[in-house]
């Protein structure tokens, strides 16, 4: 079955710092898509990216990036130079063909807390 | 295209009550899901359509819970009977096909008291 694991409860950085957000998942399936959502206090859940399996070229939106790496099962996020703006919960996600290829399968969620 | 709109934003009710929550999709969305995320965990899968058709309800939803989407425009959830355990935000999404453009709404904080 699938799984997603993210390690890191919460976080809690200075405004400029660089952050990781850790992302580990398990699946059967050869294909398969990643997805990373963040949720600001508001609750909405605000798309980030989403990954096929067969893409492995990392990506990079202005302060954003990603890290997908197949050999380890995981999909690393880094911010950086972090803004308070950033806080928020971020949730890594798979879906994967075994069963459904429509059902987000999400992680626990990381908080990341930015300060001034 | 104003994104996945959903209604009412919160709502309190007393146990034993029934509640009706509306999702509006994005309009050109075939695929419509409701997940519950409730606090401190990620989302969890409910159900899903596919245009007019329920093609999957989770395990999660007992036979208090129904989903409907007429027409494959709008949909709504129902919880008959509320428990306590109901309080959740329950959020819908929906997408192409393709999984292109999975975008959820801002979610309906449900509270049963």
């Amino acid at each position: 079955a699938q799984k997603v694991t993210q390690a890191q409860t919460e976080i809690s950085v200075v405004e400029k710092e660089d952050v990781t957000l850790d992302c580990v998942y398990e699946t059967r399936d050869t294909t398969y898509y990643l997805f990373w959502y963040k949720q600001p206090p508001s609750g909405e859940l605000v798309f980030l990216i989403r990954r096929n399996s067969f893409d492995e070229q990392n990506e990079i939106s202005g302060r954003y990036s990603w890290n997908f790496q197949k050999s380890t099962s995981s999909f690393n996020f880094t911010i950086t130079a972090s803004q308070v703006v950033d806080s928020a919960v971020y949730f890594c996600a798979l879906i994967d063909s075994g069963g459904s290829n429509y059902k987000l399968t999400f992680g626990k969620g990381t908080l990341l807390t930015v300060n001034p | 295209d104003t994104g996945v709109s959903q209604d009412p934003r919160h709502k309190i009710t007393k146990r034993g009550q029934n509640v009706t929550f509306r999702c509006d999709p994005i309009s050109e969305h075939n695929r419509l899901y409701w997940y519950r995320q409730t606090l401190g965990q990620g989302p969890e899968f409910l159900t899903y359509f596919q245009n007019e058709a329920q093609l999957e309800k989770s395990r999660l939803l007992s036979d208090r819970f129904s989903a409907e989407r007429p027409k494959g425009s709008f949909s709504t959830l129902e919880i008959q009977r509320t428990e306590q355990g109901d309080s959740a935000m329950y959020l819908c999404a929906s997408s192409l096909l393709t999984l292109e453009g999975y975008t959820f709404g801002s979610g309906t904080r449900l509270t049963v008291v």
